[in-house]
């Protein structure tokens, strides 16, 4: 499974965009960024994955790097309910996803 | 449409005894798997089910066991509680196996005494 590597601790002022990275370098060819985020006391949710293109969806963007060595979760416009630990967890073939410490974003108002 | 369901939210035993938990996943998913979440150690895979059967096992001892009946509901069993035991189990579910976004269910809370 590939380390990653990501900032213990974020803030980020609500309304404004919060950019989270991300490092893995030892990602495998077959492996994709998924990104989930915990909410305090809640179960993981998932936000979006990639593979090397750059993802949108309705919660998040995803901008993975061209050698893939690492990737850029950006919330566009930061909500105090955004206040989480995110996660960065590059998965291939296993389904098993291995949890790193993440990050711990802050929105503050 | 549901999402993961967990019951007991809340469980308190004491040191020996035995817990099963159960998880009933979104309505369609065939793949469960278990976390376990501690302070110390975050949060760690513990198994994975599919189609009833184990396809995935993390670095727990033989204490920590499960099973996934024909409708995709999934049970964890941990016998001979021990203190560190004490911890959030978190329930996954996901369409099928392989890759594909988990949906996990709030957990339970276990605590040891």
């Amino acid at each position: 499974d590939a380390k990653t590597t990501q900032p213990p601790s974020m803030d980020c002022a609500e309304g404004r965009a919060a950019n989270l990275p991300c490092n893995h370098s030892t990602i495998s060819g077959n492996e994709y960024v998924y990104w989930y985020r915990q909410i305090h006391s809640q179960g993981p949710q998932y936000i979006i994955h990639g593979l090397k293109n750059n993802e949108t969806n309705e919660m998040a963007s995803l901008i993975i790097t061209e050698d893939r060595k690492s990737s850029t979760l950006i919330l566009p416009h930061a909500t105090l309910r955004d206040t989480a630990v995110y996660y960065c967890i590059p998965q291939g073939g296993s389904e098993k996803l291995v949890f790193g410490k993440g990050t711990k974003l802050t929105v503050n108002p | 449409k549901a999402g993961v369901t967990q019951t007991p939210r809340y469980l308190i035993k004491t040191r020996g005894q035995q817990v099963t938990l159960s998880c009933s996943p979104i309505s369609g998913h065939r793949s469960v798997s278990w976390y376990q979440q501690t302070p110390g150690q975050g949060l760690q895979f513990l198994f994975e089910y599919f189609s009833e059967t184990q396809r995935n096992k993390g670095n727990f001892p033989g204490r920590f066991s499960g099973r996934q009946f024909s409708n995709s509901r999934s049970e964890m069993n941990v016998s001979t509680l021990e203190l560190g035991d004490s911890a959030l189990y978190l329930c996954a579910s996901r369409l099928a196996g392989g890759l594909g976004e988990q949906f996990f269910g709030p957990g339970t809370r276990l605590t040891v005494l």
